[in-house]
């Protein structure tokens, strides 16, 4: 059973970091893009980020280049997000989610919670 | 950068009837590329239609998806109460390799 767990989140100040992760299982891990997406209250769905099966190549949504770094462990199946210079518009539940055919996203975690506010 | 948007904002419609939902995007897109998410209220989103028509694994053949270029659809051909969600469409960027999501539909069963 594909499996994805985030953690990390939480409350921090404006200004402040991040780091979320994604514990993935039941499924090949490096053969896979992996993605983040984010939820804002009262908003709809973000693309965030995305990291192809090697970790070489990484892309962002324009709003978090320069702040937020992507990057995965395939040997420990693992994504994470680093995510800096925080603003009270990151506050979000953010996904990470698996890249399938059609780089349809396939598999979502729960989500986690972040809340920057001072 | 393409931008998708979606019509109706809501629909409210009784259990058995038909739901279609529209999604535009401002240039044309392939439509290998254009999936549609169902998201319940605290829960994830979850995967209905991936290259625009096809559905994904376990999803109820009330579920269709259609359309090319510019414009399209999902139906929802019988309604059931588990139906009430917010839908998104989403449509993939081969070129600059991003997604962009649509603003959402909430479908409301009376």
């Amino acid at each position: 059973e594909v499996q994805l767990v985030e953690s990390g989140g939480g409350l921090v100040q404006p200004g402040g970091s991040l780091r979320l992760s994604c514990a993935a299982s039941g499924f090949t891990f490096s053969s896979y893009w992996m993605t983040w997406v984010r939820h804002a209250p009262g908003k709809g769905l973000e693309w965030v980020a995305n990291i192809k099966e090697g970790g070489s190549e990484k892309f962002y949504v324009d709003s978090v280049k320069g702040r937020f770094t992507i990057s995965r462990d395939n040997a420990k199946n693992s994504l994470f997000l680093q995510m800096d210079s925080l603003r009270a518009d990151d506050t979000a539940v953010y996904y990470c989610a698996r890249a399938e055919i059609f780089a349809s996203l396939d598999y979502w975690g729960q989500g986690i919670l972040v809340i920057v506010s001072s | 950068e393409i931008v998708l948007t979606q019509s109706p904002a809501t629909l409210s419609l009784s259990p058995g009837e038909r739901a279609t939902l529209s999604c535009g995007a401002s240039q044309s897109i392939t439509s290998d590329y254009l999936a549609w998410y169902q998201q319940k209220p605290g829960q994830a989103p979850r995967l209905l239609i991936y290259g625009a028509s096809s559905r994904a694994t376990g999803i109820p053949d009330r579920f269709s998806g259609s359309g090319s270029g510019t414009d399209f659809t999902l139906t929802i051909s019988r309604l059931e109460p588990e139906d009430s969600a917010v839908y998104y469409c989403q449509q993939y960027d081969n070129s600059r390799t991003t997604w962009t999501f649509g603003q959402g539909t909430k479908v409301e069963i009376k």
